[in-house]
């Protein structure tokens, strides 16, 4: 069973870091592309970043809004995925989903972890 | 970047009734184009992925069709269970990924 699990969601002050993770498994990890997307209370879906396999030596992308603040790493050894995240900001404020990249041509997001909230607040 | 055009942003319908959202694309995508569901406190959910290819395991009375600009996404009969919001969601080889607004999806 495909399964991504986010942790490392909290209350940060502007300013502030934060280190989220995601821990998966049942699936080849090394294979897929992996990406974050948020999402703002009440609001609609956002990408945030991306990095891709090793056959595309592991490049990352990321969204404008948060370029030079937010960093995507990955570690096919243990199947787990990062996002280091500097200067927050209160619009950063939101739940943060990783999501696996299909293997087909296009990139369709197969899996979905629950997602973990990031408070940005004084 | 290419801006996607969601409609409508909510929509309230019954039980049975055939529904159909549209997105809109600002240039030509071909057909790089998936749909999601998203039900209130969950993660997004692909049903639709290329435009019209039915996800493994999702129900076949959601459809999808289009290309170029203009993409379709149609629930046949709608059932309660379909209730959530829905968007459309356009990728390249190379980003950003753009989502559309969202659809929320009522029943009458």
């Amino acid at each position: 069973e495909v399964q991504l699990v986010e942790s490392g969601g909290g209350l940060v002050q502007p300013g502030g870091s934060l280190r989220l993770s995601c821990e998966t498994s049942g699936f080849s990890f090394s294979d897929h592309y992996m990406d974050w997307v948020r999402q703002a209370p009440g609001k609609g879906l956002e990408w945030v970043g991306r990095t891709r396999n090793k056959a595309n030596r592991y490049t990352t992308e990321y969204a404008a809004s948060v370029k030079g603040r937010f960093t995507i790493s990955r570690d096919d050894s243990k199947n787990s995925l990062s996002l280091q995240m500097n200067s927050l900001k209160t619009e950063d404020t939101a739940v943060y989903y990783c999501a696996r990249g299909a293997l087909r041509g296009g990139t369709s997001f197969d899996y979905w972890g629950q997602g973990t909230l990031v408070t940005v607040s004084s | 970047d290419i801006q996607m055009t969601q409609s409508p942003s909510s929509l309230s319908a019954s039980v049975g009734d055939r529904v159909t959202i549209t997105c809109q694309a600002s240039q030509d995508i071909s057909s790089y184009l998936n749909w999601y569901q998203q039900k209130p406190g969950k993660a997004p959910k692909l049903l639709i992925y290329d435009a019209s290819n039915l996800e493994t395991g999702v129900p076949s009375r959601f459809t999808g069709s289009g290309s170029g600009t203009d993409f379709t996404f149609t629930i046949s009969s709608l059932q309660p269970e379909d209730i959530a919001t829905y968007y459309c969601q356009h990728y390249d080889y190379l980003p950003p990924i753009t989502f559309g607004q969202g659809t929320r999806l009522e029943i009458k």
